[in-house]
C-alpha cells in the first residue's frame, strides 16, 4: 500500500520551456503533498508544501512564480518548473502524507524527475 | 529549530556483518522520527518510524532502531547486512506541522 507515482522519471528539455511533473497518491488520499530537490551527494531540500484545495506553501528562498504548484484533487499534485533554466536542473523528488494529522505520519515518496535542462 | 546529524558520511560493511547507522536529532518536545532508504536515481522508501511507545521498532528488510531520549538518539541496527542493503539512508524527524527535517545521509557500501 501507499505508492505514490511521479511522472516523468527524466526529462531533458531545451532552455526557457516550461515542465511540468506530475505526482499522484496512487492507492490513498493525500491531502498534504511535498516537493523536494536534491542536489547530487546532498540531502533533500523541501520546496514547498502542497495542500489540496488551496495554495501552497513555500520554503524561503524558493520562487513561487518559478515552480508552480497544483493540488487540484486529493490524489494530484503537479510541479511547473517555468522557463527553466540549466541551474533548475536537478533530481526533484514528491511525496504524499495519508491522513490529515500534521507531522506523525509518514511520508511516501516518488521516485523522483531526473530533470536536465540544456 | 530542528535538526537531523547522521555522523558518517560513508560506512562500508562485509556482508554479513552486522551494520549500526548514527542518528542525532534536535528538537525541544517528543520527535517523529524515521529512517528512509534511497537506492540511485529513485525515490525514499520508508524503513521504520517512531512516533510513541516501544523505544525499540522494527521495520522491512530485517532494521530496527532504538530511540534513546536520553542521547537524543535514534540508530538504525541491522544484525546481518545483505549486498542489496548497499543504498543511502536518510534519518528524519517530523516536527512542527508538516515538514520533515532530513540528515544529510549516510551512503552504505556492502563489501562482499
Amino acid at each position: 500500500g501507499a505508492v505514490v507515482s511521479q511522472h516523468p522519471s527524466w526529462v531533458i528539455c531545451k532552455s526557457g520551456t516550461s515542465v511540468k511533473i506530475e505526482c499522484r497518491s496512487l492507492d490513498f488520499q493525500a491531502t498534504t503533498m511535498f516537493w523536494y530537490r536534491q542536489f547530487p551527494k546532498q540531502s533533500l531540500m523541501l520546496m514547498a508544501t502542497s495542500n489540496e484545495g488551496s495554495k501552497a506553501t513555500y520554503e524561503q528562498g524558493v520562487e513561487k512564480d518559478k515552480f508552480l504548484i497544483n493540488h487540484a484533487s486529493l490524489t494530484l499534485s503537479t510541479l511547473t518548473v517555468t522557463s527553466a533554466h540549466p541551474e533548475d536542473s536537478s533530481f526533484y523528488i514528491c511525496s504524499a502524507r495519508e491522513g490529515i494529522r500534521v507531522s506523525n505520519q509518514p511520508q511516501h515518496f516518488g521516485d523522483g524527475t531526473r530533470l536536465s535542462i540544456l | 529549530a530542528q535538526s537531523v546529524t547522521q555522523p558518517d558520511i560513508h560506512i562500508t560493511v562485509s556482508e554479513g556483518a552486522s551494520l549500526e547507522l548514527r542518528c542525532n536529532y534536535s528538537y525541544g518536545a517528543t520527535p517523529y522520527l524515521f529512517w528512509y532508504v534511497q537506492s540511485p536515481g529513485q525515490g525514499l522508501q520508508l524503513l521504520l518510524k517512531y512516533f510513541s511507545g516501544d523505544t525499540l521498532v522494527q521495520g522491512i528488510k530485517g532494521f530496527e532502531a532504538e530511540f534513546k531520549r536520553s542521547q537524543s538518539s535514534f540508530n538504525l541496527r541491522k544484525p546481518s547486512v545483505h549486498w542489496s542493503d548497499a543504498a543511502e539512508y536518510f534519518c528524519a524527524v517530523g516536527a512542527g506541522g508538516n515538514k520533515l527535517v532530513f540528515g544529510a545521509g549516510t551512503i552504505l557500501r556492502v563489501k562482499s
